[in-house]
């Protein structure tokens, strides 16, 4: 079954620039969706199809897909933005959906 | 605005069955496929199974299949699972969430999520 591969954590300083990856073979021939989601509440999209923007998300938020790697970038990170994040596919040869491990976001 | 609330978790004994329910609303819900994700406490995202539209296509995680059992009332817009011969390792926040599918594109993802119901599987 595909799998995708996520780091733990991933730290930034106030105002900087973080950057989340999602690895998968060959995950530039899908599509990935990103999700936050802050303690004690429901996951929340983000980014869907790569690197579109749902109504609401700020522009801070981007993403982009190539190769084997994904990545989610948020920009001039806020303490907000601390929360897990979690990428997603969609495997058609299995008719599965398949969630990253999640990465803990933290900003310094 | 759109919603999704679930309801039916608890506590229940190894074994034994239990019934969720997703009260879907702000959208036509006969239009959408419907899906069930759960998280372990302390854990990451798992998905369960997905139901088409019209329920007439329904696929299960390996972890679920032959246990739990996804249907729905379009009459009623309510998503539904049946869990049977549940396990301690079911124990899980589980949410309904609605299918978003770009068409010809062969993907889709979830757009909104409930706030999850809490089941808990222990004697």
């Amino acid at each position: 079954s595909y799998e995708l591969t996520q780091p733990l954590s991933v730290s930034v300083a106030l105002g900087q620039t973080a950057r989340i990856t999602c690895g998968g073979n060959n995950i530039g021939s899908k599509n990935v969706h990103w999700y936050q989601q802050k303690p004690g509440q429901a996951p929340v999209l983000v980014i869907y199809r790569d690197s579109n923007r749902p109504s609401g998300i700020p522009e801070r938020f981007s993403g982009s897909n190539s190769g084997n790697t994904a990545t989610l970038t948020i920009s001039r990170a806020q303490a907000g933005d601390e929360a897990d994040y979690y990428c997603q596919v969609w495997d058609s040869s299995t008719a599965c959906v398949v969630f990253g491990g999640g990465t803990k976001l933290t900003v310094l | 605005q759109v919603q999704l609330v679930e309801s039916g978790g608890g506590v229940v004994q190894p074994g034994r069955s239990l019934r969720l329910s997703c009260a879907a609303s702000g959208f036509t819900f006969s239009s959408y496929a419907m899906h069930w994700v759960r998280q372990a406490p302390g854990q990451g995202l798992e998905w369960v199974t997905v139901i088409s539209y019209d329920g007439s296509n329904k696929y299960y995680a390996d972890s679920v299949k032959g246990r739990f059992t996804i249907s729905r009332d379009n009459s009623k817009n309510t998503l539904y699972l049946q869990m049977n011969s549940l396990r301690a390792e079911d124990t899980a926040v589980y949410y309904c969430a609605r299918n978003i599918a770009a068409a010809g594109t062969g993907t889709r993802w979830f757009d909104p999520w409930g706030q999850g119901t809490l089941v808990t599987v222990s004697s």
